[in-house]
């Protein structure tokens, strides 16, 4: 079945620690986005990437790393520069180059800063 | 600076009534709207879309409603069903980019 697979669902880390947040496609979208959501505040939008080799910040995109080395792959770092990392992160892709439409995401990475 | 608001944090209808989320949007430059649901610890899941060009869409019990001058859509959902409880999202994308920007939802609840 064609979708998007955050890892791990849930992550525990130490403070002053960096950790990855995989998210992988097979929709063969070109756009991939990372976002985050905390309680009360919506989904706010870190970075995100139109084709491989690029991306852009989003509005919060401080602390925040992101490569695109495949189309299918977009891994967010959340380095230890990020002051209030405990949230929950969600990956999402879209078709990019053609009609806009909707953004499809995946199940949600919940980190927590220990 | 939040450019998509929805104002209401959270509402409660009775099951078989109207539900109406609103939402209003600061940026002219947005060409595209978007509603999502949302369950606790699970990505959104796509719901209606409007496009700047129109002023309602319609899918099945859902209906989008766009007031461009008032930079205002909002979201009905008739009839209202307990398994509509969640929160729903209004997004909005920046005309000629794929960025998406989402309000701070509202949660819905629907009583049986």
């Amino acid at each position: 079945d064609g979708g998007i697979t955050q890892s791990p669902k849930y992550l525990f880390r130490k403070e002053g620690q960096n950790v990855t947040l995989s998210c992988e496609q097979n929709l063969n979208h070109d756009a991939m986005y990372w976002y985050r959501q905390d309680p009360g505040q919506g989904l706010r939008l870190i970075y995100y990437s139109q084709i491989v080799n690029d991306f852009q910040k989003g509005d919060i995109a401080e602390g925040y790393s992101v490569s695109r080395e495949k189309k299918e792959s977009f891994p967010l770092t959340v380095t230890s520069a990020q002051k209030n990392p405990t949230a929950f992160y969600l990956c999402a892709s879209s078709i990019a180059g053609g009609p806009v439409g909707e953004l499809f995401f995946g199940e949600g990475s919940r980190l927590t800063v220990l | 600076d939040q450019q998509v608001k929805q104002n209401s944090p959270s509402l409660s209808v009775q099951e078989g009534r109207i539900s109406i989320l609103n939402c209003d949007y600061t940026n002219s430059m947005f060409d595209y709207f978007l509603w999502y649901k949302k369950y606790p610890a699970e990505g959104p899941t796509f719901l209606i879309s409007i496009s700047s060009i129109k002023d309602k869409n319609e899918d099945g019990r859902f209906t989008v409603f766009l007031n461009k001058s008032a930079k205002h859509l909002s979201l009905h959902i008739v009839p209202s069903q307990p398994g509509d409880s969640a929160v729903y999202f209004c997004a909005a994308i920046l005309s000629g980019t794929y960025k998406y920007i989402f309000g701070t939802g509202t949660r819905l609840k629907v009583l049986a």
